[in-house]
């Protein structure tokens, strides 16, 4: 079964440090580009950033410099590692996979980011 | 970055019904828009790539138009299943941006 599966969401205060983990199963990991989407409560999507197969990094303006992406494709599994947390950052954090056809066709359950004093 | 807008932001409709949920791109995006629904509590799902082309395992009864701009997802036949949240998404260029929205109750 093609698979994504987030953890290390947590209860941070802010100013603090966190790293997501997504680990995948079911699928060639190396050959695929991903993405990490978050949703804060009661809101929308919100895009946060993508690497490619070879690498290749973007994110979203706002998280620029804060937040890091990377990927271990020994560990078939995707980073998301986030500095300087403050309380806007609460949300469900979501893995997803995005073929080069278009589209985020696999997604993870979601993790939880609480920052909070 | 490209702004993504939805509307109607919410909409009222009933089982059998056609519906249409439009996205509109700040700039010309191609046909590099996703449609996504969610329900509540659960991870989005990826109903359509490419403006137009069906994810594997979606219903006849989803569609997606459009080019350049604007694009719309259609419901023909609304089933109990289907009231949920929808999002359009642009692929094109980076960042990525989601739209905010359809609610469908």
């Amino acid at each position: 079964e093609v698979q994504l599966v987030e953890s290390g969401g947590d209860l941070v205060q802010p100013g603090g440090s966190l790293r997501l983990s997504c680990t995948a199963s079911g699928f060639s990991f190396s050959i695929y580009s991903l993405c990490w989407v978050r949703q804060a409560p009661g809101k929308g999507l919100e895009w946060l950033g993508y690497i490619g197969s070879g690498g290749s990094v973007y994110y979203e303006d706002s998280i620029q410099g804060r937040f890091t992406i990377f990927r271990d494709n020994a560990k078939q599994s995707l980073y998301l590692h986030m500095n300087n947390l403050k309380i806007d950052d609460s949300a469900v954090y979501y893995c997803a996979r995005n073929p080069a056809v278009g589209g985020l066709d696999v997604w993870g359950q979601g993790t939880t980011v609480t920052v909070s004093s | 970055a490209i702004q993504m807008t939805q509307s109607p932001p919410s909409l009222s409709a009933s089982v059998g019904d056609r519906v249409t949920i439009s996205c509109r791109a700040s700039q010309n995006i191609k046909n590099d828009l996703g449609w996504y629904q969610q329900e509540p509590g659960k991870a989005p799902k990826l109903l359509i790539s490419a403006a137009s082309k069906s994810h594997t395992g979606v219903p006849s009864r989803f569609s997606g138009s459009g080019f350049g701009t604007e694009f719309n997802l259609t419901i023909t036949g609304l089933q109990p299943e289907d009231f949920a949240t929808y999002y359009c998404l642009q692929e094109f260029p980076f960042p990525y941006t989601f739209g905010p929205g359809t609610k469908l109750q």
